[in-house]
């Protein structure tokens, strides 16, 4: 019930593409669903979060979607960057500690 | 610009050997994680301090791992003795509770031989 499921593992896009990540969670106590963005040799960073009581949240090319009722939430980058290619965690809290999913390994090519 | 620092970045030693990571968190920060990364198992949470007392460190191996915050400005992860299963990329991350946002630094390279 502690568990954050994410897939795919990796994904190739064209530049201008859309990648798209999925997340998917059990536990209902969860409120708070951020999302890090790992390049190789770096420490995970903070990119886009979102709270339950919303359904879509968007920066820039980033755009989270919330499904509360199927317990989901995904990661949409728009018109993806060669730049973009890095690890994408999905994550839920848990009180102060985050639950991280596995990972998704996006590369972007030109 | 506020980052966490890690040291050292990369660290090669033998089995049985005992190892030490260290940790600066953000200025201010008072809760401190420290994670394992392997290709296998992912981001793993081995243990967290809040105000410098130990929270959580169930996902640790106590025989050989601790975890300690001997100030606000320092947090040590231990390895004694060190096992060539231990090799891994260990990050330490602060954050500011009940805030939820984790600061990750730039991690030590762990191989054990």
């Amino acid at each position: 019930q502690q568990q954050v499921k994410q897939s795919p593992q990796s994904l190739i896009v064209q530049k201008g593409g859309i990648s798209i990540i999925n997340c998917a969670y059990e536990n209902t106590a969860f409120d708070y669903f951020p999302w890090y963005q790992q390049f190789p040799g770096k420490g995970p960073a903070l990119l886009i979060a979102i709270r339950p009581d919303v359904s879509e949240k968007k920066e820039g090319r980033f755009t989270i979607s919330f499904n509360k009722s199927a317990k989901q939430f995904s990661l949409h980058i728009m018109d993806s960057q060669p730049g973009d290619s890095a690890t994408y965690f999905c994550a839920a809290n848990n009180g102060d500690k985050l639950i991280f999913g596995t990972g998704t390994r996006l590369q972007v090519f030109p | 610009d506020a980052r966490v620092t890690q040291t050292p970045r990369d660290k090669v030693t033998e089995m049985g050997q005992e190892v030490t990571m260290r940790c600066q968190p953000i200025l201010g920060h008072n809760t401190v994680f420290w994670y394992r990364q392997t290709m296998m198992q992912g981001l793993e949470l081995l243990a967290y301090f809040r105000n410098r007392a130990p929270l959580d460190d169930s996902g640790m191996p106590k025989d050989r791992f601790s975890a300690e915050m001997p100030d606000a400005t320092l947090a040590t992860l231990k390895i004694q003795p060190s096992e060539p299963r231990d090799s891994a990329v260990y990050f330490c991350a602060s954050g500011l509770s009940p805030a939820e946002t984790q600061y990750f630094g730039p991690g030590t390279r762990l191989l054990v031989l």
